[in-house]
């Protein structure tokens, strides 16, 4: 009950393309979502989270998009560039209560070809 | 800095030997988290402290593992007799408050020869 799955492993995306990662939870506790970016030898970086009162929240080229019945949420990145071929996580968390941790999903290898 | 920093950046060392990793929180945050990534892999959390207390060490894979905090300052990970399968990058995190948004720093490459 504690898992998140993340979906696809690796996705190829064509530049100014759509690319679209999908992560399902099972915990209905969980009330906070984030999404985090990888490069090779850094850290993850927080790229945009959502709390499940709303559908949808949008910064930049980056949406989330959540679906709180289905317990599903995802990420579009919008015109996609080169720059964005990292690794994305999802996670969530029981933000308002309990210890905070994230439990991640197990990461999706983006590349954007030129 | 303005990040969360970690040190060292790679430590290699041979079987059995204890090993110290080091994290730094960006001031003035109170709370701090450790993970585990093994590579090609997703984070496994390991421990959570609120100042130097910690409500949640449920993710420490065996007493080998400890961790401690000096006030909402400076965190150490220690691992005794180290094993093989302890290979991995060490992850540390703070947020301003509990449940607020974690910051990671770039982690420690262990290697357990």
């Amino acid at each position: 009950q504690q898992q998140v799955k993340q979906s696809p492993q690796s996705l190829i995306v064509q530049k100014g393309g759509i690319s679209i990662i999908n992560c399902a939870y099972e915990n209905t506790a969980f009330d906070y979502f984030p999404w985090y970016q990888q490069f090779p030898g850094k850290g993850p970086a927080l790229l945009i989270a959502i709390r499940p009162d709303v559908s949808e929240k949008k910064e930049g080229r980056f949406t989330i998009s959540f679906n709180k019945s289905a317990k599903q949420f995802s990420l579009h990145i919008m015109d996609s560039q080169p720059g964005d071929s990292a690794t994305y996580f999802c996670a969530a968390s029981k933000g308002t209560s309990g210890t905070y941790k994230y439990i991640f999903g197990t990461g999706t290898r983006l590349k954007v070809l030129a | 800095g303005a990040g969360v920093s970690q040190s060292p950046s790679n430590k290699v060392t041979e079987k059995g030997k204890d090993v110290e990793l080091r994290c730094d929180p960006i001031s003035g945050h109170t709370a701090l988290y450790w993970y585990r990534q093994r590579l090609g892999q997703g984070l496994e959390f390991l421990i959570y402290f609120q100042g130097n207390s910690a409500p949640d060490k449920s993710g420490l894979p065996s007493d080998r593992f400890s961790a401690e905090r000096t006030g909402e300052s400076v965190s150490t990970l220690t691992i005794q007799r180290t094993q093989q399968e302890d290979s991995a990058v060490y992850l540390c995190a703070s947020s301003l408050v509990s449940g607020g948004p974690q910051h990671f720093g770039d982690g420690t490459r262990l290697s357990i020869l």
